[in-house]
């Protein structure tokens, strides 16, 4: 199986802020990695697939990069309901797998 | 309104089995594979099984193959899970995915909200 690790596990940031969460595949996934976003006691929602592609209707601060095994997601211009916790998900393979997720706080 | 709406998510014993259903409404769900995914209480996502469109091929991750069955009706647009042999850690809140992507595997661009299943004695 195809392991994904996210870092950091957690972080803090205040609105405004430009952070940034990494994903790294165990194996190369070339661009088949998916990001969501899940507000707590919410269902996940997709915001970008093929590592950098924005699903419609997400907005222009999110953005990702990356390719084989390292892939990031960039959050520019922290807003208020950005604070939850991102997940990605590779689907190069089966079995689809996901990070741990990175939740992210309101310092 | 494109939506997805799980059901039949209980308290079951060990050992006991339990019928997931998924209603799918404002899109052709014929046209789409789709997919279970579980989420155990403060914990990550984890990918349980898919569907083809047709529902004549289908995937499980290894710790629920011969346990669990995924099938689909596309004529009352519904996607169901049979969950047999339940155990302690098949608790989680089960969401109703549909598949994007370009080919398999997928992606998901379609999350339902989930129904919870507890499995204790």
């Amino acid at each position: 199986d195809i392991q994904m690790t996210q870092s950091p596990s957690s972080l803090s940031a205040s609105v405004g802020d430009t952070v940034t969460i990494t994903c790294r595949a165990s194996q190369p996934i070339g661009n088949w990695l998916a990001w969501y976003q899940q507000r707590p006691e919410k269902a996940p929602k997709s915001l970008i697939y093929e590592a950098s592609s924005l699903q419609t209707g997400v907005p222009s601060r999110f953005s990702g990069s990356g390719s084989g095994t390292d892939f990031t997601l960039a959050i520019s211009s922290l807003q208020p309901e950005d604070f939850a916790t991102y997940h990605c998900q590779q689907y190069h393979s089966y079995p689809i797998t996901f990070g741990q997720g990175t939740r992210l706080e309101i310092k | 309104e494109v939506q997805l709406l799980e059901s039949g998510g209980d308290l079951v014993q060990p050992g006991g089995s339990l019928r997931l259903s998924c209603a799918a409404s404002g899109f052709a769900f014929s046209h789409y594979a789709m997919s279970w995914v579980r989420q155990a209480p403060g914990k990550g996502l984890e990918w349980v099984s898919g569907v083809s469109g047709y529902g004549d091929i289908t995937y499980y991750t290894e710790s629920v193959k011969g346990r669990f069955t995924i099938s689909r009706d596309n004529s009352k647009n519904t996607l169901y899970l049979q969950m047999d042999s339940l155990r302690d850690d098949d608790t989680a809140l089960y969401y109703c995915a549909q598949d994007g992507g370009r080919r398999p595997p997928h992606m998901f661009d379609l999350w339902g909200q989930g129904t919870l299943v507890t499995v204790s004695s």
